[in-house]
């Protein structure tokens, strides 16, 4: 079964450094979405992208994150100056084209361990 | 505006006996309702998704859900446990064809014991 995939499993990094985080989601899938789940806490929406373009994101969205298609197959999270508080588990998933009246699921990689130190 | 409950972060049961995880939705619109699971250190896997078909719902591993609108309730069950079920399951709640951010619940860790 295609699934979707994450690097790296870990990244440590320090605080004020640039991260980026990479997904390659299912092939034929055309929506695309990063999730962060902070540790003891909930999975929380960021971005969601679609046609090249940010078609929803959360407050925590905010000018230090930025998304990217840089080709046929990546997706990828840059967090631009990086803060302690964003040390969390990163999740990407991908889905079929939503139409109305019909949610397709999001299928989600195995996730990046982010540690800001 | 959506959101859902799980009524409780921990749930114990022995192996060979029913499971009954509980969540409760909130939703303006009509709602598409999921139950995932996470195994340690692995991602949300799909168990099954109620998109206003029929209110009984059966996923993956023998696990069910039973949408009822007159509760709010989207309860997820098995009938018999096996120690391979012992993760975390998530209650996410969508509104149908409104949006694709998923809203999650806060996680029911389940515990199967010998």
């Amino acid at each position: 079964e295609p699934e979707v995939t994450q690097t790296p499993s870990h990244q440590v990094t320090q605080m004020g450094q640039e991260v980026i985080l990479r997904c390659v989601p299912i092939s034929n899938h055309l929506y695309f979405y990063w999730y962060r789940q902070i540790l003891g806490q909930k999975v929380e929406f960021l971005v969601s992208f679609y046609n090249n373009e940010i078609s929803e994101k959360s407050e925590i969205f905010d000018d230090q994150f930025s998304v990217e298609r840089p080709d046929g197959s990546n997706f990828t999270l840059k967090i631009r100056s990086t803060k302690l508080e964003d040390s969390a588990m990163y999740f990407c998933a991908s889905s079929e084209i939503v139409w109305e009246g019909f949610d397709q699921p999001q299928h989600f990689g195995d996730g990046t361990r982010l540690s800001i130190l | 505006a959506q959101s859902v409950t799980q009524l409780d972060s921990h749930v114990s049961v022995s192996e060979g006996t029913p499971v009954l995880l509980r969540c409760n939705y909130s939703s303006s619109y009509s709602p598409s309702l999921f139950w995932y699971v996470q195994h340690p250190n692995k991602g949300l896997q799909l168990l099954l998704k109620y998109t206003s078909a029929a209110t009984l719902v059966k996923g993956i591993n023998g696990f069910e859900a039973e949408f009822k609108k007159s509760e709010t309730s989207f309860h997820l069950t098995k009938p018999s446990a096996h120690m391979s079920d012992a993760a975390e399951y998530f209650c996410v709640v969508t509104p149908t064809g409104g949006g694709n951010k998923l809203t999650f619940g806060t996680g029911t860790q389940l515990k199967v014991e010998l």
